[in-house]
């Protein structure tokens, strides 16, 4: 199956400032990504679904302009929270579509003070 | 739309005990249903699978079967280890479709 690595794996910003999260395939090229929210002790929610070269289409609620993605490469998809608050807190994971299978990364874990 | 409903956790089992976790599902079509593991700090990964009515999905000692009359998925195992404490998600994705719909998890705590 497909290796999927995210950067960082945890991070604290302040509140208004932007955080970055890098979602790699290390070894598939992968077009089409998918961007996931994780509360405490609930289930994964879909933010979005991005495809190479081509602009990420969100899910209902979830606002493309406070969390862009932007997925460059076949093997890169970015997630930018802009002025961040602390409802953004969250357990965010990628997964990489391929071999008609889903393949997930470790997840980041995103602090906002 | 499209859910899934499982279990609430935790379900705490002491070693070798045999583990039920219930699922349900909701779906227009005819989906393939999934269990993805997580254990801690780690990140999900696929348990096992079925694709269509009466198919068994298993690996490492977990079996479920996709029962289309009761639309149900539970997953069992016969014997628990400490090494099984995770959290057991179940999901669906319907037929020739990309997205996957989780059911909320259900942890899992096996005391030796």
């Amino acid at each position: 199956g497909a290796v999927v690595s995210q950067h960082p794996s945890w991070v604290i910003c302040k509140s208004g400032t932007s955080v970055k999260i890098e979602c790699r395939s290390l070894d598939f090229q992968a077009t089409t990504m998918f961007w996931y929210r994780q509360f405490p002790k609930q289930s994964l929610m879909l933010m979005a679904t991005s495809n190479e070269g081509s602009k990420a289409t969100y899910e209902q609620g979830v606002e493309k302009d406070k969390f862009l993605i932007n997925h460059a490469s076949l093997t890169l998809s970015t997630l930018t929270v802009t002025s961040a608050h602390p409802e953004d807190s969250s357990f965010y994971i990628c997964s990489v579509w391929g071999n008609n299978e889903q393949f997930f990364g470790p997840g980041t874990r995103l602090t906002v003070l | 739309g499209d859910s899934v409903t499982q279990m609430e956790g935790p379900v705490t089992l002491s070693e070798e005990a045999f583990l039920t976790i219930n699922c349900t599902y909701t779906a227009t079509g005819y989906p393939s249903l999934f269990w993805y593991v997580q254990y801690p700090g780690e990140g999900l990964q696929l348990l096992l699978k079925a694709t269509k009515a009466d198919d068994k999905g298993s690996n490492k000692g977990f079996e479920a079967t996709y029962r289309k009359e009761t639309t149900s998925f539970h997953l069992e195992k016969g014997s628990v280890q400490v090494s099984d404490s995770a959290v057991y998600f179940c999901a669906l994705r319907e037929t020739g479709g990309f997205k996957t719909i989780f059911g909320a998890g259900t942890r899992l705590f096996v005391k030796a």
